[in-house]
């Protein structure tokens, strides 16, 4: 098993543009999440989705869409990007339930100048 | 608003020192993770409290869950710089509908060999 794998590792982009970060995992897993790390920060939820078709916001999600249109893939799209958004967006998956070990990506280092 | 805090925010100790971090919320919490970050990567999970007063043990690493279930705790002892990275705790809201946990800010541990 691969896990959860995310692309890219890193980008750069210019403020205004648009990316969709992607995130798949391979243990069929129903529960998925995109969280954003600031540096020295805690984790902060954008996004979740407790099965295909399912999506729901978290804590921080203005500025970010997702879909989720398959069990394994759960992409985060960024509109008009803004420096604000500059931060680490880790992607993670859990079994079932929201107390189930949540399993995290390697993460995408995203800057916006 | 609802959230869980985590003290200290970072912390240096000599090799060989003990080390806790302390998580504590707002709200009763249904169980509480613990994950590790070392650093450029991404949270591991450590372990999972449920029971009101649990403690649990991984070699030089002991977990308690407060009786009330408003706070945490993780102590390492005889730290090591294999140690070093961010806690976090991440706890089940009470009353939250089921679908997220809530990540406490880290605490930043720093081992000076």
């Amino acid at each position: 098993n691969a896990g959860v794998t995310q692309t890219p590792k890193f980008r750069i982009l210019k403020i205004g543009q648009s990316m969709t970060l992607q995130c798949a995992q391979d243990m069929n897993h129903n529960y998925m999440y995109w969280y954003r790390q600031d540096p020295g920060m805690g984790l902060k939820l954008i996004y979740y989705s407790v099965g295909a078709g399912i999506t729901d916001k978290g804590e921080v999600p203005n500025g970010y869409n997702v879909s989720r249109s398959t069990t394994e893939d759960f992409p985060l799209r960024l509109e008009l990007a803004a420096p604000s958004q500059t931060s680490v967006y880790f992607c993670a998956s859990s079994y079932s339930r929201v107390r189930d070990t949540q399993y995290f990506g390697p993460g995408t280092r995203l800057t916006v100048l | 608003g609802q959230q869980v805090m985590q003290i200290p925010q970072y912390q240096h100790v000599q090799e060989g020192e003990d080390f806790t971090t302390y998580c504590n919320s707002s709200t009763t919490l249904s169980n509480i993770q613990w994950y590790k970050q070392r650093p450029g990567g991404h949270p591991v999970f450590l372990i999972q409290l449920v029971k009101s007063g649990e403690v649990k043990k991984q070699k030089r690493l002991t977990f308690q869950f407060g009786e009330a279930k408003k706070n945490s705790s993780l102590h390492i002892t005889a730290t090591q710089t294999t140690d070093v990275g961010t806690y976090f705790c991440a706890g089940e809201l009470n009353n939250n509908a089921g679908n997220m946990l809530t990540f406490g800010g880290g605490t930043r541990l720093m081992v000076k060999p």
